[in-house]
């Protein structure tokens, strides 16, 4: 069975500080994809990154990193600097390839950033 | 990217009636999904829709209450029938541009309120 687990409710953070979200999954496929998504308050799912089971490697983008571990099966992410304006929730799924193809997502997790 | 709509962004109805959400995406597109998701919860699939197929549902979910045509490969409808308080929600319709290549895009919304 797949599974994602987002073990964080809630996190408040200060602005400026670093916050890591956790991300744990299950499958038993040897391909699949991994994503974190992040929901404002406006309701809408923006897309922040796909990676593949195959690429292991971490990924920056400007404030943001992943942290992806075959070996712990998780997909962390890494804001760093917060800021006011990364306040929302943030989900984490995936996706595999075999057996009913569908995307299982995390309950996500609440960031709170304070000014 | 896909660029999605959904029409209504939100509405208000009366328990009882029925309604159609619309979702128009700026291109073919072989796999849409729709979800829900309740208030201060994560997402849960309804049903994947494919073109000229019927809808597959999943767990908890019934072409009765969430009838969803297909009728070509940009645009997609979700009726929620006989609301209740309990079906208020955010509904979501989402699109796979290519199967299996992990890239998940999500319209913006449609906010239902059932009184």
């Amino acid at each position: 069975a797949q599974k994602v687990t987002q073990a964080q409710t809630e996190i408040s953070v200060v602005e400026k500080e670093d916050v890591t979200l956790d991300c744990v999954y299950e499958t038993r496929d040897t391909t699949y994809y991994l994503f974190w998504y992040k929901q404002p308050p406006s309701g809408e799912l923006v897309f922040l990154i796909r990676r593949n089971s195959f690429d292991e490697q971490n990924e920056i983008s400007g404030r943001y990193s992943w942290n992806f571990q075959k070996s712990t099966s998780s997909f962390n992410f890494t804001i760093t600097a917060s800021q006011v304006v990364d306040s929302a929730v943030y989900f984490c799924a995936l996706s595999c390839t075999s057996g009913t193809y569908k995307y299982i997502f995390g309950t996500g997790t609440r960031l709170k950033v304070l000014a | 990217s896909a660029v999605i709509s959904q029409k209504p962004s939100r509405d208000i109805c009366q328990r009882g009636t029925s309604l159609t959400i619309q979702c128009q995406v700026d291109s073919q597109v072989t796999m849409m999904f729709w979800y829900r998701q309740q208030p201060g919860q994560s997402l849960t699939l309804i049903a994947t829709a494919n073109q000229g197929s019927e809808a597959t549902y999943e767990s908890g979910f019934v072409i009765d209450k969430f009838p969803i045509s297909r009728p070509n490969l940009t645009f997609s409808t979700l009726t929620v029938s006989n609301m209740s308080p309990e079906d208020s929600s955010i509904y979501l319709c989402s699109v796979e541009r290519v199967v299996g290549q992990g890239n998940l895009y999500f319209g913006p919304g449609t906010r239902l309120t059932v009184t």
